[in-house]
C-alpha cells in the first residue's frame, strides 16, 4: 500500500532563517505531488505541484519555492522565512493515472517567531 | 474560477443526532467532488467522493449525493458519533484529467457532544 511521510512535524524559526521540509512517498511510482498550506482559521491553498522530476508549478506567488530532486520526494524551500509563512503545510500525492484523488501526509506545522 | 461554499460552524450537535454540512460548488468544468475529514493535529484523510452526477459517495456511515442541478455536494450522517468530532472540508476537481490542485472549501468543524 501507498504511504506519504513528511518530516519535520513540527517546526519553531526565527523570522529571516532558511526553511527545508521534505515529503516523500511510498508505494506507487511517477506520482503527482503537491503542497498545500492551511493557515489558522482558514481553508486549504494549493501552493505548488509536480508531474515529474524537476517539474514545478506554483499556483501563488511568495516566500517559497518547491523541488523534486526524485520521483518520490518533495521539498518546500525558503531562504529566508516571514512571519506570515507560519502555518501548517500538508503534502499529497496523486496516482498518474486516476489524477483527480488526493492522500495527505501528517502535515507539518511551522511557527516562525 | 472553481470555488466551494460550505457552513463554517462550529457545528455542535449531541450524539446520535442526524448530520448535514451543506456544500456548494461553482465549476466551469465537470468536477469530481471529494469530502476530506482532518482530526486535531493531523492531515486530511478521504472520506468519500463521487466522479459525476448523480453518483453517491459513502463511507463509515456518511454519504453524499453529487447533485449537478443544484451544484451541491452535501454531507449527511444518520447518528453522529463522538469520535466525529473533527474538520470536514468540501473540495473538487477540476482538472479534466490534468494534474492541478484540488479546490477547497473553508472547512466545518463539527463537535459531537455525549
Amino acid at each position: 500500500s501507498q504511504t506519504i511521510h513528511q518530516w519535520p512535524a513540527t517546526l519553531v524559526q526565527p523570522v529571516g532563517s532558511p526553511l527545508s521540509l521534505e515529503c516523500t512517498v511510498e508505494g506507487t511510482s511517477n506520482p503527482n505531488l503537491y503542497w498545500y498550506r492551511q493557515a489558522a482559521g482558514r481553508g486549504l491553498q494549493l501552493l505548488f505541484y509536480s508531474v515529474g522530476i524537476g517539474q514545478i508549478s506554483s499556483e501563488v506567488p511568495q516566500n517559497l519555492s518547491a523541488s523534486r530532486p526524485q520521483d518520490r520526494q518533495f521539498i518546500l524551500s525558503s531562504k529566508k522565512l516571514l512571519l506570515s509563512d507560519s502555518g501548517f503545510y500538508l503534502c499529497a500525492w496523486s496516482a498518474l493515472d486516476t489524477r483527480v484523488t488526493q492522500y495527505f501526509g501528517p502535515g507539518t506545522r511551522l511557527l516562525v517567531l | 474560477g472553481d470555488s466551494v461554499t460550505q457552513m463554517e460552524g462550529p457545528v455542535t450537535l449531541s450524539e446520535e443526532a442526524f448530520l448535514t454540512i451543506n456544500c456548494t460548488y461553482t465549476a466551469t468544468g465537470y468536477p469530481s467532488l471529494f469530502w476530506y475529514v482532518q482530526y486535531p493535529g493531523e492531515g486530511l484523510q478521504l472520506l468519500l467522493k463521487a466522479t459525476k452526477a448523480d453518483d453517491k459517495g459513502s463511507n463509515k456511515g456518511f454519504e453524499a449525493t453529487y447533485r449537478k442541478e443544484t451544484t451541491s455536494f452535501h454531507l449527511e450522517k444518520g447518528s453522529v458519533q463522538v469520535s466525529d468530532s473533527a474538520v470536514y472540508f468540501c473540495a473538487l476537481s477540476d482538472s479534466g484529467g490534468g494534474a492541478d490542485g484540488l479546490t477547497f472549501g473553508k472547512g466545518t468543524h463539527l463537535i459531537i457532544q455525549p
